[in-house]
């Protein structure tokens, strides 16, 4: 069964903090994204990762930046967290060959 | 960038009845998918369409797309409590997805 998990479903944190989001999926899928997803406006993609260490950026990539060291991991960073980088925040994965992509549970993220 | 547009925004029905969500899109797409999310968790994929295919079934979902209108639509037969939910329609792009903005189903007992 395919399987992508995010490090905390719940994160509360205060402005100007640096915020890890984690993202780790057991498919061995080569992309992986980031999104963050607002009322109103659907999934907006901040980041993906075509393969180890190669990122690109999404639609909205200011503020945040990305990781991805090893394949099955994909971390998503905020370097310095503001009031309107409260979203939910969810990861995704899809293999090469594939058309689906696999998500995780989201973290729902409040900057304060 | 933003492509799908789901339509209505909100739909709330009786259990029972059939749920009709539509979706338009503005470019040439290889394929079209349509996924669920409960409220406050992440998607799910429903099923997908390719762009030379008319219609498609799975289960209690059937999914129809025109190309020609660049629109599909997702059809929910014989609603249950369960399917309250949002879904969205998604684009393909390269391996990336271009989603709109969903549509909230409401299933009243």
């Amino acid at each position: 069964d395919v399987k992508v998990t995010q490090s905390s479903r719940y994160l509360v944190k205060r402005t100007g903090e640096k915020v890890f989001l984690e993202c780790v999926q057991d498919m061995d899928h080569e992309n992986m994204f980031w999104y963050r997803q607002d009322p109103g406006l659907g999934l907006r993609l901040i980041y993906f990762s075509y393969d180890v260490k190669m990122k690109e950026k999404g639609d909205i990539p200011e503020g945040y930046s990305v990781s991805r060291e090893k394949k099955e991991r994909f971390s998503l960073i905020l370097e310095s967290a503001s009031t309107n980088q409260t979203s939910m925040y969810l990861c995704a994965s899809i293999s090469s060959g594939g058309d689906t992509q696999y998500f995780g549970p989201g973290t729902r993220l409040t900057v304060l | 960038s933003q492509q799908g547009e789901e339509d209505p925004q909100a739909l709330s029905i009786q259990e029972g009845e059939n749920a009709t969500m539509n979706c338009s899109y503005k470019t040439s797409i290889n394929n079209l998918q349509w996924y669920r999310q409960n409220s406050g968790r992440g998607l799910v994929h429903l099923i997908l369409i390719r762009s030379n295919e008319r219609e498609k079934h799975s289960g209690r979902l059937r999914v129809t797309l025109d190309t020609s209108k660049k629109s599909s639509s997702l059809l929910i037969t014989a609603s249950r409590a369960a399917d309250t939910a949002s879904y969205f329609c998604a684009t393909d792009s390269n391996y990336q997805l271009i989603w709109g903005a969903g549509t909230k189903l409401i299933i009243k007992p």
